[in-house]
């Protein structure tokens, strides 16, 4: 089936560094998604992407729509603590709206 | 303010047993449901409903039932519970429209079958 990869699986960062991490698939999308998951909660929407080429920040977190709408990439600028969490990606197929594809997610842990 | 929420929080099942997890949203939202997430995995589709009488399977339908008479509510129900049923299961919501603004998630219910 339809398949998301994300990376880094896992990184560890100082604070105050910045992140990149990005959601690469085989699928063409006409929405990306990302979330974030703190521990023992549900997932949480950072940043909704619609249009390839799309740029769109939420405060440090800027989200981008890669230009063959097969890949997206977040960057988090002067990481605190409390980014830590569990981050995914998805995907959703244009007039599909059971096809919502999440990424296995990128685990964050941010060194004070 | 509530969004979705889930119940019970934590469950603990022997193999066999069976039980219903239960998920309700205020936001008036059509689309409704249940995602399991396992290490590694990412949120996997069990099944899903576009509004009350309305239900479908996702990628991962086998020892779950549902159904949807309101739509609040939108129950999960393990009919014979097995070990590979241990997971955290997440419920999920939105609109339906022309554009997905994504779902809202609830808490999550972490099930244990021995």
């Amino acid at each position: 089936g339809q398949q998301l990869n994300q990376s880094p699986q896992s990184m560890f960062i100082q604070e105050g560094e910045d992140v990149s991490m990005n959601c690469t698939s085989s699928s063409i999308f006409n929405t990306w998604l990302w979330y974030k998951q703190d521990p023992g909660e549900g997932p949480v929407l950072l940043i909704a992407l619609y249009k390839a080429g799309e740029l769109t920040s939420n405060g440090r977190l800027t989200a981008q729509f890669g230009i063959t709408r097969k890949d997206s990439f977040l960057n988090i600028s002067a990481s605190i603590p409390s980014d830590v969490g569990i981050y995914f990606c998805a995907g959703r197929f244009k007039t599909s709206y059971d096809k919502v594809i999440f990424g296995p997610g990128t685990s964050l842990s941010v060194i004070p | 303010n509530a969004g979705v929420t889930q119940t019970p929080k934590f469950q603990v099942l022997k193999t066999g047993q069976s039980m219903t997890l239960q998920c309700a949203q205020d936001m008036n939202h059509e689309y409704m449901s249940w995602y399991r997430q396992d290490p590694g995995m990412g949120l996997r589709l069990i099944h899903y409903s576009v509004g009350a009488g309305i239900t479908d399977q996702g990628e991962v339908p086998n020892g779950y039932n549902v159904s949807r008479s309101t739509t609040e509510d939108f129950p999960l129900r393990l009919l014979s519970a097995a070990p590979s049923q241990t997971s955290v299961y997440f419920c999920a919501s939105s609109y339906l429209g022309l554009r997905f603004y994504g779902y809202t998630f609830g808490s999550g219910t972490r099930l244990t079958v021995v």
